[in-house]
């Protein structure tokens, strides 16, 4: 069965510096999100993305983030400037249309 | 703003109990809802998707209801097994073109053997 996949599982970084999440969505699905977890908290919306374009941001997608769909598989999460508080789990999802979000595994974030 | 509320927030019941997990939304404009399920440190697994004109689903052992004019889904599992501990997620997506899901904190269960 077709799946959503994310890497890394896991990435740790220093505060201030760049990192990139990658995730590549099911093949022929036409809508792409980001949602993060903070530990202990609900899942929230980030992003959507839709024909090579954000579509919808929430408050925390700030300029420190940026989502790129580079090729037609790879679509990523940016952010430029990391802060203690984005540590987080990442999720990446898509949809075909039909309106159901597959979610993928996740990407851990640990800013230090 | 929509919110979204699950109760209880944690369950504890033995092998082969039927249970009932709620979740409530402020804000009945809604296309749709869906149910997730989520095991420690991993991701969300799309249990079941009910449209806003629908009543309920069924997929398994899993039936979930929707009664959109007082805001509210329960997802019923019948006999649960051990493998069905997890936390229980549930989404609303509005009716306003917006597709970004809002999500409940999730019911924690746990079912012994």
């Amino acid at each position: 069965e077709p799946e959503v996949t994310q890497t890394p599982s896991h990435q740790v970084t220093q505060m201030g510096q760049e990192v990139i999440l990658h995730c590549v969505p099911i093949s022929n699905h036409l809508y792409f999100y980001w949602y993060r977890q903070i530990l202990g908290q609900k899942v929230e919306f980030l992003v959507s993305f839709y024909n090579n374009e954000i579509s919808e941001k929430s408050e925390i997608f700030d300029d420190q983030f940026s989502v790129e769909r580079p090729d037609g598989s790879n679509f990523t999460l940016k952010i430029r400037s990391t802060k203690l508080e984005d540590s987080a789990m990442y999720f990446c999802a898509s949809e075909g249309g039909f309106y159901e979000q597959y979610f993928g595994p996740g990407t851990r974030l640990t800013v230090t | 703003k929509q919110e979204v509320t699950q109760i209880p927030a944690a369950l504890s019941v033995p092998e082969g109990e039927n249970l009932v997990l709620n979740c409530s939304f402020t804000d009945s404009a809604i296309y749709n809802l869906q149910w997730f399920r989520q095991d420690p440190g991993k991701g969300l697994t799309s249990l079941l998707l009910i449209q806003s004109s629908q009543r309920e689903q069924t997929s398994g052992r899993l039936n979930a209801s929707l009664d959109k004019s007082s805001g509210r889904s329960t997802l019923y599992i019948a006999a649960s097994q051990p493998g069905d501990s997890a936390t229980y997620l549930c989404a609303v997506r509005a009716d306003t073109g917006r597709r970004a899901l809002t999500f409940g904190s999730g019911t924690r269960l746990q079912v012994q053997p």
